[in-house]
């Protein structure tokens, strides 16, 4: 079993939608969750992290950690084409190696 | 700010070459830095990372090696590519402070192809 689990998708959405993207873990140490948006070819680029539990809003963007079910939220709201992209998430240890743990990334289209 | 150049964008080399993909970071010092592979459509793997001048953590064993001979200067090698080294590496840092040490910011990356 993959430490990280994230259906690859292609998700497929029309402009304007809610979008949700979901990654589950094993390793209920994890303390810091990562969300990271990559176009082709590009290198991965920060969107949010939460620490812990709890929710995190920046504009169009909201993350969600639910420690007790082991499960991170990526939530979306208004889509663009703009937002056409793979979606990573990422989770790490509050102590020791900090190295992060990926999951294998969500495509996402919307359709103009 | 803080920004990470990575070179060069794309590379195209035989089997048995050598290798040496190189990375800096700006704005900041003593950072934390990485290396990543990413095999298409699959997440990012560590490669190496460093927390100081010469010092090097490998976390798989491979053809590659890293070396930082400055602060802010992360290089990958190799003496002989495989074909199994192609793919998309990608050069990372992070802050030093409790917080910082977890978030990460990545550079455009380089695309290997081994031919």
């Amino acid at each position: 079993q993959k430490e990280v689990e994230q259906d690859p998708g292609p998700l497929s959405v029309p402009e304007g939608a809610i979008v949700s993207l979901n990654c589950t873990y094993s390793n209920s140490a994890f303390q810091y969750f990562m969300w990271y948006r990559q176009y082709s070819r590009k290198g991965p680029e920060l969107l949010m992290y939460t620490y812990s539990s709890g929710n995190k809003e920046d504009g169009r963007f909201t993350a969600q950690v639910d420690k007790s079910s082991k499960y991170i939220s990526l939530f979306i709201r208004d889509s663009q084409p703009s937002d056409s992209a793979t979606y990573l998430c990422a989770m790490s240890f509050d102590t020791g190696r900090r190295a992060l743990t990926f999951g294998s990334g969500t495509r996402l289209q919307v359709q103009p | 700010s803080q920004t990470i150049h990575q070179w060069p964008a794309t590379l195209v080399q035989p089997v048995g070459s050598p290798l040496s993909l190189e990375c800096t970071v700006e704005g900041t010092s003593n950072p934390n830095l990485y290396w990543y592979r990413q095999a298409a459509g699959r997440g990012l793997q560590l490669l190496f990372y460093s927390v100081g001048i010469g010092q090097i953590s490998s976390e798989v064993p491979q053809n590659l090696s890293a070396s930082r001979p400055q602060d802010r200067q992360f290089i990958l090698s190799s003496k002989k590519l495989l074909l199994s080294d192609s793919g998309f590496y990608l050069c990372a840092w992070s802050g030093r402070t409790s917080l910082a040490k977890n978030i990460q910011y990545f550079g455009a990356g380089t695309r290997l192809s081994v031919l």
